[in-house]
């Protein structure tokens, strides 16, 4: 298996744009993440799937901020209108949830920069 | 105003030593613990996990300590190497919420 794979690896916009993350998890994966990670914050949770349905999503920052998952082998994070202050790195994981739980398996993240 | 990051905790060791590195988590009802190592570059790497209905797990070099009456994790890793230089993270799991510690800096010196 490739291992959960992201799309694009850095990313440099303009305040304003439309940006696109992407992100496909491992193949019968049934829980999927999406986390921002800043020097000030760590590592924060932004969203999560659970069979393609979004669960939790209170660490979605604000409005500006949506993501999608329409079917289990692919899910997108949007931003729009960036901010200069949305520059991070953004990790996609997944992992297999409920009674045979284990560990979230990371993509090597996207590195969005905003001028 | 001059922003300010995360003051990460660092941890420097000698080659050969063994090192722990602590967490505290925060919600009692977690209860699947994983550590990560993160390179620079690189995306959070699995090293071990632990269930609720466990206190330790040994694996390659590795250990992990669960205390869940103070709420506390270690993970104890023997004859530190160069390579084991990274941040290491400790996460909580709970209703499949996987919910991140602030990370510890493992510095390994020859």
């Amino acid at each position: 298996d490739a291992g959960v794979i992201q799309s694009p690896r850095h990313e440099v916009t303009e305040m304003g744009q439309e940006v696109t993350l992407r992100c496909k998890p491992i193949s019968g994966h049934n829980s999927l993440f999406w986390y921002r990670q800043t020097m000030m914050r760590g590592l924060e949770l932004l969203i999560y799937f659970n069979n393609n349905v979004p669960i939790d999503d209170s660490g979605m920052p604000e409005d500006r901020f949506s993501a999608k998952m329409p079917n289990a082998s692919f899910s997108t994070l949007k931003i729009q209108p960036s901010e200069p202050r949305d520059s991070a790195v953004y990790f996609c994981a997944s992992s297999l949830s409920g009674t045979a739980n284990t560990e979230a398996f990371f993509g090597q993240g996207t590195r969005l920069t905003v001028v | 105003g001059e922003s300010v990051g995360l003051h990460l905790p660092t941890l420097s060791v000698q080659e050969g030593d063994n090192s722990i590195i602590n967490c505290a988590y925060s919600n009692s009802a977690s209860d699947y613990f994983i550590w990560y190592k993160q390179e620079s570059g690189k995306g959070p790497q699995f090293i071990i996990d632990i269930r609720s209905n466990m206190d330790k797990r040994q694996g390659q070099r590795v250990t992990v300590l669960l205390n869940k009456t103070v709420k506390h994790l270690s993970l104890q890793i023997a004859a530190t190497q160069p390579g084991d230089s990274a941040v290491y993270f400790c996460a909580e799991k709970n209703t499949d919420k996987l919910i991140f510690g602030t990370g510890t800096r493992l510095q390994v010196f020859p």
